[in-house]
C-alpha cells in the first residue's frame, strides 16, 4: 500500500512550548489529511480534516487555536500545537487520501509528552 | 451520535485457536465499515472492508460479514498465529462537511503464544 510518513515518533517538550509534527505522503498525492488522537485504551478520536489550500474543519471540541493545522501542499501536512500543557500529551495520528473513493493510509503516529 | 464499540481485550490465546472479535455500530444508513490491524512500532493497516450489507471482507485469512440486521462487523479468524499478535480497530465512515473520515472503536489487543 501507500506510505505515509509521520515524523517525529516521540517528542517531549516543556510546558508552554509548541511542538510541530509533520505527516507526509510518500508515494501519492493527498487531497485530504486527517488528524487523529488517541488516548490510553481509547479510540481514535477524529481532530480535524484539512483538504489541500483549504482551512481546516475541526471536530467539535477541538480548539483550533491551540492545534494548528497547515495542508499547503498535497504531500504534506503538519500539525502545531502551541502552548502545551501536560494534558495535551498523547498519541497523534495523521491518515491521508488521494480522494474520497480511496483508502486512507496512516502514519506511524507520534507520542507527545509534555512536561 | 454515531459510534463503533468493539470488545475489550486484552484477548490471550494460544496458536491455532479460534479468534472472534466482536464490532457493533450505530448508524443511519448503511455505512462502509473496515477493520484496521495496528502492529507493534507500526502505524494503523487496512485489514479487511465491507461496503454494503452481506458483503464479506476477507484477507490473511480474516473474515467478517456486514450484518446490518445486527449492525455488527464481527472479526474472525479459524486459526491464529502468533505474527497475529497487534492491535486490531473496527471502524466505519462517517460523512462530515469536509471529506469522509473515519470512526474508531477503542482497539483491541490480541496476544498470541506458541
Amino acid at each position: 500500500g501507500a506510505v505515509v510518513s509521520q515524523h517525529p515518533s516521540r517528542v517531549i517538550c516543556k510546558s508552554g512550548t509548541s511542538v510541530k509534527i509533520e505527516c507526509r505522503s510518500l508515494d501519492f498525492q493527498a487531497t485530504t489529511m486527517f488528524w487523529y488522537r488517541q488516548f490510553p485504551k481509547q479510540s481514535l478520536m477524529l481532530m480535524a480534516t484539512s483538504n489541500e489550500g483549504s482551512k481546516a474543519t475541526y471536530e467539535q471540541g477541538v480548539e483550533k487555536d491551540k492545534f494548528l493545522i497547515n495542508h499547503a501542499s498535497l504531500t504534506l501536512s503538519t500539525l502545531t500545537v502551541t502552548s502545551a500543557h501536560p494534558e495535551d500529551s498523547s498519541f497523534y495520528i495523521c491518515s491521508a487520501r488521494h480522494d474520497r473513493n480511496t483508502e486512507a493510509f496512516f502514519g506511524q503516529g507520534t507520542r507527545l509528552t509534555v512536561v | 451520535g454515531d459510534s463503533v464499540t468493539q470488545m475489550e481485550g486484552p484477548v490471550t490465546l494460544s496458536e491455532e485457536a479460534f479468534l472472534t472479535i466482536n464490532c457493533t455500530y450505530t448508524a443511519t444508513g448503511y455505512p462502509s465499515l473496515f477493520w484496521y490491524v495496528q502492529y507493534p512500532g507500526e502505524g494503523l493497516q487496512l485489514l479487511l472492508k465491507a461496503t454494503k450489507a452481506d458483503d464479506k471482507g476477507s484477507n490473511k485469512g480474516f473474515e467478517a460479514t456486514y450484518r446490518k440486521e445486527t449492525t455488527s462487523f464481527h472479526l474472525e479468524k479459524g486459526s491464529v498465529q502468533v505474527s497475529d499478535s497487534a492491535v486490531y480497530f473496527c471502524a466505519r465512515k462517517q460523512s462530515n462537511q469536509a471529506g469522509t473520515a473515519l470512526i474508531f472503536g477503542k482497539g483491541t489487543t490480541l496476544s498470541v503464544s506458541s
